[in-house]
């Protein structure tokens, strides 16, 4: 199994453009979600999704749009980059409520 | 805001010497978890202790966890250059839209050959 997969691995963007980022995992988990971590804040949820078709907020969600159309796969979409949004972002799936976090390698964003 | 925080942000130990980190949180959980994370990486799951446990062993980690203090160490026995990262405690509360897990700020734990 590939486990959780990211892509791109690095990002440049301009403020204002809009980009996808992506994440598939092959574990069949129904947990999905997506986390930025940023220096000396930790990782913070900004969406996730239960199950194909449902997905609600986190933590910090705004700026921020997610869909769930499938079980793999779980893509973030950034609609308005902002420079505030230059951070890391993890994606990670788990199974069931007592299963640890499956974290993919992440996405490095940078917003100038 | 963050539920976890860990203590001490930064450790700096020699091979062989043992490392404790610690976590404290606010509110009640259902399980916290330890996880490892080395540079320019995602974060690995360590160690989960459910609620009702006390102390959980794993290799060289042991976790306890202290409910009422809402308190939980991370021990890692011998330490090894490798053992060089950042350590992050996550707690879990069980909700009616799932479980949701919240990370502390981490430890960054370096130890010196």
């Amino acid at each position: 199994n590939a486990g959780v997969t990211q892509t791109p691995k690095f990002q440049v963007l301009k403020t204002g453009q809009s980009m996808t980022l992506q994440c598939a995992q092959d574990m069949n988990h129904e947990y999905m979600s997506w986390y930025r971590q940023d220096p000396g804040m930790g990782l913070r949820l900004i969406h996730y999704s239960v199950g194909a078709g449902i997905t609600d907020q986190g933590e910090v969600p705004n700026g921020y749009n997610v869909s769930r159309s499938t079980t793999e796969d779980f893509p973030l979409r950034l609609l308005s980059a902002a420079p505030s949004q230059t951070s890391v972002y993890f994606c990670a799936s788990r199974g069931g409520y007592n299963s640890p976090l499956h974290f993919g390698n992440g996405t490095r964003l940078t917003v100038t | 805001s963050q539920q976890g925080e860990e203590d001490p942000q930064a450790l700096s130990i020699q091979e062989g010497e043992n490392a404790t980190m610690n976590c404290s949180y606010k509110t009640s959980i259902n399980n916290l978890q330890w996880y490892r994370q080395n540079s320019g990486r995602g974060l690995v799951h360590l160690i989960l202790i459910r609620s009702n446990e006390r102390e959980k062993h794993s290799g060289r980690l042991r976790v306890t966890l202290d409910t009422s203090k809402k308190s939980s160490s991370l021990l890692i026995t011998a330490s090894r250059a490798a053992d060089t990262a950042s350590y992050f405690c996550a707690t879990v509360l069980w909700g009616t839209s799932g479980s949701r897990l919240t990370f502390g700020e981490g430890t960054q734990l370096t130890v010196n050959p």
